[in-house]
């Protein structure tokens, strides 16, 4: 069976500041991962998803993922924050026997000016 | 850009009422999905639907819910009898079947709500 889990389930950071959202997940099989993100009374939009290709993968609005099988993780950043930011952030991740996407429990991520 | 709708956007129902939520995929996408978000919680997986039938499905998908594609275009999820713990947020998702590795499109959602 696969998880996710999202540490932080609020994160704060200044405008301009590093963004580090955290996802670490189980999979008994080599996964593929990614990451949506939510805005207000809107739906999931892919920001970026790692398929086994580069390790590091680059999606829109200059965030950017780093898959490292040693740790589980696939932590998402972007190196300076902006207000159109705030949202929610969802890790999730689909291994290669199932056919569903499995959800980390949501980062908020809150943008002070 | 192709985009999955939903319709509704809202919608209130009384306990043991039958609720149908529709969807669109996108046009030339064949595997469909509903996940559910209960407020505050996770987003979690229903069912899954590839060439005209169920192919994967969670605990929660129980007999109180179906799944049809009614035509060439709809992708509806039917929830027989609702109860209150069903309020929650209902993503419908397409992908192509070029594999798993391929993105899930997600609709805007419909926010259902039981009395």
């Amino acid at each position: 069976a696969q998880s996710v889990t999202q540490l932080g389930s609020h994160v704060s950071v200044s405008e301009g500041a590093l963004v580090l959202l955290r996802c670490n997940y189980s999979s008994s099989v080599p996964p593929y991962l990614f990451w949506y993100v939510q805005y207000p009374n809107q739906g999931l939009q892919l920001l970026l998803k790692y398929t086994s290709a580069a390790t590091l993968v680059k999606g829109i609005n200059g965030f950017e993922a780093e898959f490292k099988k040693s740790e589980t993780s696939f932590h998402l950043t972007k190196p300076s924050a902006h207000m159109s930011d705030a949202a929610e952030y969802f890790c999730a991740v689909s291994d290669r026997a199932g056919n569903m996407l499995t959800f980390g429990g949501g980062t908020r991520l809150m943008v002070k000016p | 850009e192709p985009e999955v709708t939903q319709t509704p956007s809202h919608q209130v129902t009384q306990m043991g009422q039958e609720v149908i939520l529709r969807c669109v995929p996108i046009s030339n996408h064949l595997y469909f999905y509903w996940y559910r978000q209960i407020l505050g919680q996770k987003v979690e997986f229903l069912v899954s639907f590839y060439n005209n039938e169920i192919s994967e499905k969670s605990e929660i998908f129980d007999d109180q819910f179906s799944v049809e594609r009614p035509d060439g275009s709809n992708f509806t999820l039917k929830i027989r009898s609702t109860k209150l713990e069903d309020s929650a947020m209902y993503f419908c998702a397409s992908r192509t079947d070029r594999g798993l590795q391929e993105t899930q499109y997600f609709g805007p959602g419909t926010r259902l709500l039981v009395l």
